[in-house]
């Protein structure tokens, strides 16, 4: 079975500092990882995926994420935080034995402060 | 441009009601999606397709149907509304990877008074 923790439901974070949003899974077999984001009244959008390969995976509006499968982890980072980062953000995680059937976390809050 | 349209965006009914919600896509993907999301918890998945004529259950269970007559359309029904039914809706729609990515509607939110 696989499940999703995103610790942490608001992060408050300064315009120009670091973003990092943390998010924990647990599977039986190796998945594939998620993270999506959503702006006010609209729907969710594809930041960044890992299937296979390498491990640090670069995504769209400068995020990135990193896969370690030793901390069953894969973690979100911004390096310098913009306003318009400001949006909620779901990590989730895919395997073969849910028929590769998304799992998402309950999703993280960025406010940015100016 | 291809997209994922779903309507209407917002919609309050009264208890009793007969409901459908519609979601369209002109992308071809022979995946589609209903997920139902309340504020401050995770997405879950009511229903999938992965064609014509083909409907499942997903892992929350939901009193609503869903039909898949075409590629591109893949609607959603409440015969009987009931203020427990008050959430938002997205509909998604992927191709047919186990990686490919799933795209969303901008969601409708419903309210049942």
């Amino acid at each position: 079975a696989q499940s999703v923790t995103q610790l942490g439901s608001h992060v408050s974070v300064s315009e120009g500092a670091l973003v990092l949003l943390r998010c924990n899974y647990s599977s039986s077999v190796p998945p594939y990882l998620f993270w999506y984001v959503q702006y006010p009244n609209q729907g969710l959008q594809l930041l960044l995926k890992y299937t296979t390969g390498a491990t640090l995976v670069k995504g769209i509006n400068g995020f990135e994420a990193e896969f370690k499968k030793s901390e069953t982890s894969f973690h979100l980072t911004k390096p310098s935080a913009h306003m318009s980062d400001a949006a909620e953000y779901f990590c989730a995680v895919s395997e073969g034995s849910n028929d590769y059937k998304l799992s998402f976390g309950a999703g993280t809050t960025v406010t940015v402060r100016a | 441009e291809a997209d994922i349209y779903q309507t209407p965006r917002y919609l309050v009914i009264g208890t009793g009601k007969k409901i459908t919600l519609e979601c369209s896509q002109t992308m071809g993907h022979d995946k589609m999606y209903w997920y139902q999301q309340d504020p401050g918890m995770e997405l879950h998945l009511i229903h999938y397709s992965y064609g014509v004529n083909s409907t499942e259950k997903g892992d929350l269970s939901s009193e609503s149907t869903v039909s898949r007559i075409r590629t591109e359309h893949f609607p959603l029904t409440l015969e009987s509304a009931r203020p427990s039914h008050t959430s938002q809706y997205l509909c998604a729609s992927s191709d047919v990877g186990f990686t490919d990515t799933q795209y969303f509607g901008p969601g409708t939110r419903l309210t049942v008074l």
